[in-house]
């Protein structure tokens, strides 16, 4: 079975500073991999995906991700954070042939002004 | 994206009643629907998964007569927890997507969480 591990459980930036949330997953199959973001009393959105093809990936309100096989990695980044990505985003993996995610812990990114 | 939508968001029962929560796609037909279990700072737990006009399949640990899930249209699945006990507090959350487990990919959406408490 494959599982995800997101090591900060709590990562605090300054607004428009650089940040990285890290994310390592498991699995003896190959994978499909997801970054989700869920602000407060709202349901989980999905900010990228990687199913194959390029290893780096570009979602939505500019974060993107690199898949790495070799440290099976997964790490999150954007070059400059705003207030409003204050939220909880959530790694996961799915075994190839299935897209049901396996979700990690969780990182809660703080942005300070 | 799509909308999924949850009633309620939120919940107060006593032990030993029975609560149901509705999960609905807004505007799209959800072929397959999940239901996850979030417990504070932790990650979400998939309980279940169902298609429209079959027995939901339960993951392994998951009772399946506490948590009785009935998907009965394409628009709507309700998850039932029975005689619930203050164990059973957590944040309950639905998605749903428009194409089965293993076709091609189809986005998952997500509602946004019932809180159930029981005291």
């Amino acid at each position: 079975a494959q599982s995800v591990t997101q090591l900060d459980s709590q990562v605090p930036v300054f607004e428009e500073a650089p940040v990285e949330l890290r994310c390592n997953y498991s699995s003896s199959v190959s994978v499909y991999l997801f970054w989700y973001v869920q602000y407060p009393n709202q349901g989980l959105q999905l900010l990228l995906k990687y199913l194959s093809g390029s290893t780096l990936v570009k979602g939505i309100n500019g974060f993107e991700a690199e898949f790495n096989k070799s440290q099976t990695s997964f790490h999150l980044r954007k070059p400059s954070v705003h207030i409003s990505d204050t939220a909880e985003y959530f790694c996961a993996v799915s075994k190839g042939g299935s897209y049901i995610p396996t979700f990690g812990r969780g990182t809660s990114l703080i942005v300070h002004p | 994206g799509a909308v999924v939508s949850q009633h309620p968001s939120r919940v107060i029962c006593k032990s030993g009643t029975s609560v149901k929560i509705e999960c609905r796609s807004l505007d799209f037909q959800a072929t397959t629907m999940f239901w996850y279990r979030q417990f504070p700072k932790q990650s979400l737990m998939l309980m279940a998964t169902s298609n429209e006009g079959s027995k939901a399949t339960y993951e392994q640990g998951v009772e399946k007569d506490k948590f009785l899930i009935n998907h009965a249209s394409l628009t709507l699945s309700t998850l039932t927890v029975t005689s619930a006990h203050p164990e059973d507090s957590s944040f309950y959350i639905c998605s749903a997507r428009s194409g089965g487990e293993f076709d091609s990919y189809n986005e998952q959406f997500f509602g946004p969480g019932t809180r159930l408490t029981v005291l």
